[in-house]
This record gives C-alpha cells, structure tokens and sequence, in this order.
C-alpha cells in the first residue's frame, strides 16, 4: 500500500539545522511530485514548496526562500527537508504530501514531523 | 498570490446539513476546471484528501460529501452530519502554485 513515513520529532535549539526526512513506498517515487506542509501550533496549513523527483528540482513558496532546501535520495524512494538557522517561529508540524501532476490535489500525507524551537 | 478566505467556525446538529465556503481573490479555473479541493484534518492527523477539482469525490469518502462551485465561490457540503464529522476543513487552490485557506471547524451544536 501507498505510504509517506517521516522521521521522528526533533527539539532543537535556536540558530541550529535540522533535516527530516519522508520516506515513500508503494508506487513510483519519480512519478508523483512531493510538497511540504507547515502547521504551526494550533494554526493553519501552509504550502512550503514542492520538488519535482524526477528532476530534483525545487520551488519554494515566497516565505520559504533562504533557510529552506528540498532534496532527494531518490535511491531511497526519499525526500527531504533541511531548515537552517532555526528560529522560535520555525517551531511546527512539517508534513510531506505527493501529488500526480503540477495541478492535482495531494492524495497521500506523510504522518507529519514535530519540531521544537527551544532555547 | 491567490488568496483563500474561509469562516473560522460552523457549529451544525448532528442530522443537519453543513455547508462550508472559500472564497478566492482570483479565479482558479482554467480549461473548463476548476482548481479547487478540499481536505479534512482532526486533531494530532495528517489530513485527508475529500473533493479534488471543485467537484469530484476522492477515493473512499463517503457521499455525504459533496462540493460545487467555480470561479472565485466553492462550498464543501456535508449532509447530514455525523459526530465523526467533527474536524478542521480546507480548501486549497492549485491554479497557481498552492495555497491554502485559513481552515474552518466543524463543530456539533
């Protein structure tokens, strides 16, 4: 069956990186594009960006330009997400979704990763 | 940037009918699409996929969902109403780039 499997929470300290990762299995990695999702506590769903698997190439969403880096193992059937130079705000549910085509819905969600931006 | 705008909250009795909006500051269709879907979270989940393209059931959801719209107006209906309903709903556009709406809570009265 389908399945995005992220890592597990991370507690970290303001000014340190961070990568966690989403691990797909059940259908070809390269063929669905895969997205980031942040939900800050007790907020809403914002779009962070996606990567095209099969190029490796990213695009970011206006607010997540800079301290954001989308990358793949793709011999892993993985995606990943660094942020760096963490800060307080960063402090989220970072969630992995795919998606078919450029204009599809996202059909499959990783379980979502917890980050902890504390000094 | 397309702009999402939901209502924060909608309180409905089990039975009844919810209807939930999202309003876009763009039109999201294109080729006689529209770009529009719609996803439910409850608490400590991912959410779910329920309508994709204004209008279309996702796998597995049950009929009592439904969602119409086009142009810049979409409404997600849930009739009736079960206790199990009781979650955060969003639209999401995908005609340019994604974003999402703020959310709405489904609560029971």
């Amino acid at each position: 069956q389908i399945q995005l499997v992220q890592s597990g929470p991370e507690l970290k300290k303001p000014g340190e990186s961070v990568k966690i990762s989403c691990k797909a299995s059940g259908y070809t990695f390269t063929d669905y594009a895969m997205h980031w999702v942040k939900q800050a506590p007790g907020k809403g769903l914002k779009w962070m960006g996606w990567i095209n698997t099969y190029t490796g190439k990213p695009t970011y969403a206006d607010d997540f330009k800079g301290r954001f880096v989308f990358s793949l193992e793709a011999s892993a059937s993985t995606a990943n997400l660094q942020i760096s130079n963490l800060k307080n705000e960063d402090t989220a549910t970072y969630f992995c979704a795919r998606s078919a085509l450029q204009w599809s819905p996202f059909d499959y969600w990783g379980q979502g990763v917890m980050v902890t931006v504390s000094s | 940037d397309i702009v999402l705008t939901q209502s924060p909250a909608l309180a409905v009795s089990l039975g009844q009918r919810a209807t939930i909006s999202c309003k876009t500051n763009q039109n999201v269709d294109y080729y006689g699409n529209s770009y529009m879907h719609w996803y439910q979270q409850k608490p400590g989940q991912q959410p779910k996929l329920l309508i994709y393209l204004a209008s279309n059931l996702a796998s597995g959801i049950p009929a009592r969902f439904s969602g119409r719209g086009s142009g810049t107006d979409f409404t997600l209906t849930i009739d009736p109403v079960e206790a199990d309903d009781t979650a955060t709903y969003y639209c999401q556009q995908s005609r340019n780039l994604r974003t999402f709406g703020g959310g709405t809570k489904l609560e029971l009265k």
